[in-house]
């Protein structure tokens, strides 16, 4: 069991908006970056938000972040069938001193 | 441009030790506030974080393996070993050798390479 929690799916139409929520405790997300990472079927992880809200390049402004207290928010505007995948988010834990990442959460697109 | 390529055995039999070398290129691990991980992945499950070392050898590794769990960098030949004890079944897992940089956050990722633990 993830000590970050996130819903184990989510869904929405093609379009439409969607949010993932990953909540921690005070010892992790409060105090660290969030960063979260999308994941298709056979490959690895890709960074998707760093710094709670920030995009590498080449990522699309239809994702974002942000964090609030001890929990945080991946947003997906104009939903395309090809954001079907796997999302995770990390952070550090300060107490545990530990990489730590949420159970993830698989979208689909209906 | 940075790349992260992960290598060992696929099948290792129980309580045996494994050893994953990751081989990396575009970056250097002497540079400030680098460091190289290892993440595992158990078929159709989470992320789970494993360890890393840093650019000036300090070493951080997950609380619940730390006890069977070693790294080691090998500056000069750009490579990073992850060694793990007494493998079981439960262990297997596709492990990722990734980059982090001065922020926390794994920005680059090797392939992967799946570990079978079976008899």
């Amino acid at each position: 069991q993830s000590v970050l929690t996130q819903p184990p799916s989510v869904s929405a139409a093609p379009g439409q908006k969607v949010t993932i929520p990953c909540s921690g405790s005070s010892s992790n997300i409060e105090k660290n970056y969030v960063s979260w990472y999308q994941q298709f079927p056979g490959t690895a992880p890709k960074l998707l938000i760093f710094d709670d809200n920030e995009r590498p390049s080449g990522i699309p402004d239809r994702f974002s972040g942000s964090k609030s207290g001890t929990s945080a928010t991946l947003g997906i505007t104009g939903l395309q069938t090809g954001d079907e995948a796997d999302y995770y988010c990390g952070t550090w834990d300060t107490s545990l001193r530990a990489v730590l990442f949420g159970g993830g959460t698989k979208l689909t697109v209906l | 441009q940075i790349t992260l390529k992960e290598s060992g055995p696929t099948l290792v039999k129980p309580t045996q030790t494994l050893t994953l070398t990751c081989t990396f290129s575009g970056f250097s691990l002497r540079s400030n506030g680098v460091s190289v991980g290892w993440i595992r992945q158990p078929p159709g499950r989470a992320l789970e974080w494993l360890a890393l070392v840093y650019w000036d050898n300090d070493k951080r590794y997950s609380p619940s393996l730390k006890n069977r769990l070693t790294i080691t960098k090998d500056t000069s030949k750009n490579q990073v070993v992850l060694m793990m004890t007494n493998m079981d079944p439960v262990d297997t897992a596709t492990y990722y050798c990734v980059h982090r940089g001065v922020t926390p956050f794994f920005d680059y990722w090797g392939q992967g390479t799946l570990v079978t633990v079976s008899s």
